[in-house]
């Protein structure tokens, strides 16, 4: 079992639509990492988590570290949101690397 | 404030051969991270530097080694290139701790694609 898993590995939406993205994790952690992924490979920072809930425009990410499960919600979607969207958690059996999950693949339908 | 640059951007060699990808950090942050993300496995570890020392290591074979020079840039060199080195490299800078147990947020760049033919 990975130490980090994503749920749905694939999503599809209708432009407009409420996203929801899981990442559960099975080792205490430092921090949890949400990071999106657009086609051409760059990787950009989405929120930086260790508790409660963190807003940005239309993205809100949860964690319960009693639970180790994380969430990222993406509120009227946008087919610019199309990208992998991947939950990396730092800490567990070994610092001073994130280990990943295998990312969610969002496509955003006009 | 520039982000993390990487060079080069794409980079095609031969099996056997020696490829050397480049990253420069953040101004400010003295840590580096190299990832391998190969097609199908998702984002692996590769090294962490920080202040010119290999702080820890991935699950790789010794023919993926690096330095950290005292600008705070570094290299990846990958030695005796095989098939399955082909990948993306992304390269990652975060200011250092005094904790390795506290996490400092990492800055990724835009990653070197290294194809193996």
């Amino acid at each position: 079992k990975n130490e980090v898993e994503q749920s749905p590995q694939n999503l599809t939406a209708q432009e407009g639509e409420f996203i929801t993205i899981n990442c559960s994790y099975s080792v205490g952690i430092s921090a949890l990492h949400w990071l999106q992924q657009h086609p051409g490979g760059g990787i950009v920072s989405l929120f930086m988590l260790s508790s409660g809930k963190k807003k940005h425009g239309r993205l809100i990410a949860t964690i319960n570290i009693q639970e180790k499960h994380s969430s990222l919600h993406i509120t009227a979607s946008h087919p610019r949101d199309s990208a992998v969207y991947i939950c990396a958690v730092y800490g567990g059996t070994s610092y001073g690397k994130l280990t990943f999950g295998q990312g969610t693949i969002l496509t955003v339908h006009p | 404030e520039a982000g993390v640059t990487q060079s080069p951007t794409h980079l095609i060699k031969t099996r056997g051969q020696q490829a050397t990808l480049r990253c420069s950090p953040i101004s400010g942050h003295t840590s580096v991270y190299w990832y391998q993300q190969a097609l199908g496995l998702g984002l692996q570890f590769l090294l962490w530097y920080d202040e010119g020392e290999e702080r820890n290591r991935g699950n790789f074979p010794p023919r993926f080694s690096g330095r950290q020079f005292p600008n705070y840039s570094s290299e990846l060199n990958v030695n005796a290139l095989e098939l399955e080195d082909s990948a993306l490299y992304l390269c990652a800078s975060s200011i250092g701790s005094d904790s390795i147990s506290s996490y400092n947020e990492q800055f990724f760049g835009p990653g070197t694609r290294l194809t193996v033919l």
